[in-house]
């Protein structure tokens, strides 16, 4: 059965701090991995990754995919407390299956 | 529009009642997704549009639960008889194109089975 991990599941940390989250998968059909931010509701769009060793970064943010050991990784550098949120990784299956598999996410506290 | 729109935003309801959930697309993505995110729990793929094919409804949890998507656009997600376990945030999403092409969420809506 397909499958995403996401690790840890709930974060705590202070403002300024680096924070490393982690997305493991096993997948039949990996097409591409997608990182979102979830706030209230409605999840973002934060990356997608489709190659390995091609880092992808946008402000503070930076993630980078390894198909050989089928996980990925978001670095968040710098924290702030606006950078609280769910975290989630999904991985999108080539073919005629569309839809996102998702990991349950990580939750990420930055403290004043 | 300009994003993902959903509606209502919250829905309480009594248990054995039957809802209806609106999705409104981005204008022009022909691929339209509908996922429930329980309490503690990722986001669970229910049903998939794309264009005019038959949708994918693979993720349904059971018959209670069935989608239409009316002109390539707006969907309705239907539950009937609704039961406790019903109560997450249903989650709409849409994307240009199938498979590898990002998905944009709209803000979900709440409900709540009393």
């Amino acid at each position: 059965e397909d499958k995403v991990v996401q690790s840890p599941l709930s974060l705590v940390v202070h403002e300024g701090d680096t924070v490393t989250l982690n997305c493991s998968y096993e997948v039949t059909n990996f097409r591409s991995l997608l990182w979102y931010k979830q706030e209230k509701k409605a999840p973002t769009f934060l990356f997608m990754l489709t190659s390995s060793g091609i880092e992808k970064k946008s402000g503070r943010l930076s993630s980078i995919l390894d198909k050989k050991e089928l996980f990925s990784i978001l670095n968040i550098t710098a924290t702030q407390t606006g950078d609280s949120a769910v975290y989630l990784c999904a991985v999108v299956r080539g073919g005629s299956q569309g839809n996102l598999i998702f990991g349950k996410g990580t939750k990420l506290s930055v403290k004043p | 529009g300009a994003g993902v729109s959903q509606s209502p935003s919250n829905k309480v309801t009594e248990k054995g009642k039957d809802v209806e959930l609106r999705c409104d697309p981005i204008s022009g993505h022909t691929a339209l997704y509908w996922y429930r995110q329980s309490l503690g729990q990722g986001l669970e793929f229910l049903i998939y549009f794309q264009g005019n094919s038959a949708p994918d409804k693979s993720g349904l949890p059971s018959d209670r639960f069935s989608a239409e998507r009316t002109g390539g656009s707006v969907s309705t997600l239907t539950i009937q008889r609704t039961q406790q376990e019903d109560s997450a945030v249903y989650l709409c999403a849409s994307s240009l194109g199938p498979g590898g092409n990002i998905q944009y969420f709209g803000a979900g809506t709440r409900l709540s089975v009393l």
